[in-house]
């Protein structure tokens, strides 16, 4: 059974610049969420999305953004990126109260 | 809002010891999950093990146990025989029943396993 995949795995983004991630998560998994790590601030939630439908959002700007397809597939969009927007990006896919992580996006805003 | 609080920023212990990580959390919910998430150099979040909070049995997998006390919102994580694989960012973790799925990460802590 595939686990949830991220692409890309690495990213180097410009300030300004916006950048979109991808999450296909586990099959059969319709709740997928995304999380930012950061050294200072740690793991941050940032939104969660359930058959489309954006069930919580964390407190990030709107410059976060995210949408969820059909398939399950969740991508989430950063805008106007800032250097303080480098991070690992991670993402979840829940079936139940059991969350599975991608191994993340490492973003590096320069 | 519920928070969760690792107070150990960092462990070493030799490979064969037995380490506790700390865990507490404040929450005003009756029913929720703990979990413990093992983080590698790899990047990928690997959960290490869950425990409902109605359970008062304490959840065990293999080399890892939890003890749980509900009253003092304590959940710490004790691995037996550490390995060298063991060497990993700890996150304690906590979510609502409500399973709105949005979980709610300790700081971490950084373990090593010294050979």
């Amino acid at each position: 059974k595939a686990g949830v995949t991220q692409t890309p795995r690495y990213l180097i983004k410009t300030r300004g610049q916006q950048v979109t991630l991808s999450c296909s998560p586990i099959s059969g998994h319709r709740s997928v969420s995304w999380y930012q790590q950061t050294p200072g601030q740690g793991l941050q939630f940032l939104f969660e999305y359930f058959s489309e439908t954006q069930r919580n959002k964390g407190n990030f700007p709107g410059r976060f953004s995210g949408r969820q397809f059909s398939n399950s597939r969740s991508e989430m969009n950063v805008s106007t990126l800032e250097l303080g927007d480098s991070a690992l990006y991670l993402c979840a896919s829940s079936k139940g109260a059991e969350a599975f992580f991608g191994q993340g996006t490492r973003l590096t805003v320069v | 809002a519920q928070t969760v609080t690792q107070s150990q920023p960092e462990m070493s212990v030799q490979e064969a010891e037995t380490v506790t990580l700390s865990c507490t959390y404040d929450t005003s919910e009756s029913n929720y999950y703990l979990f413990w998430y093992k983080q590698p150099p790899s990047r990928q979040m690997i959960l290490v093990i869950r425990q409902e909070a109605y359970k008062q049995q304490n959840a065990t997998e293999n080399r890892f146990s939890v003890n749980f006390q509900k009253a003092a919102k304590s959940f710490s994580l004790k691995i037996s025989d550490s390995q060298l694989g063991d060497t990993a960012m700890y996150f304690c973790a906590f979510m609502t029943e409500n399973r709105d799925d949005k979980i709610i990460f300790g700081k971490g802590t950084r373990l090593h396993i010294l050979p």
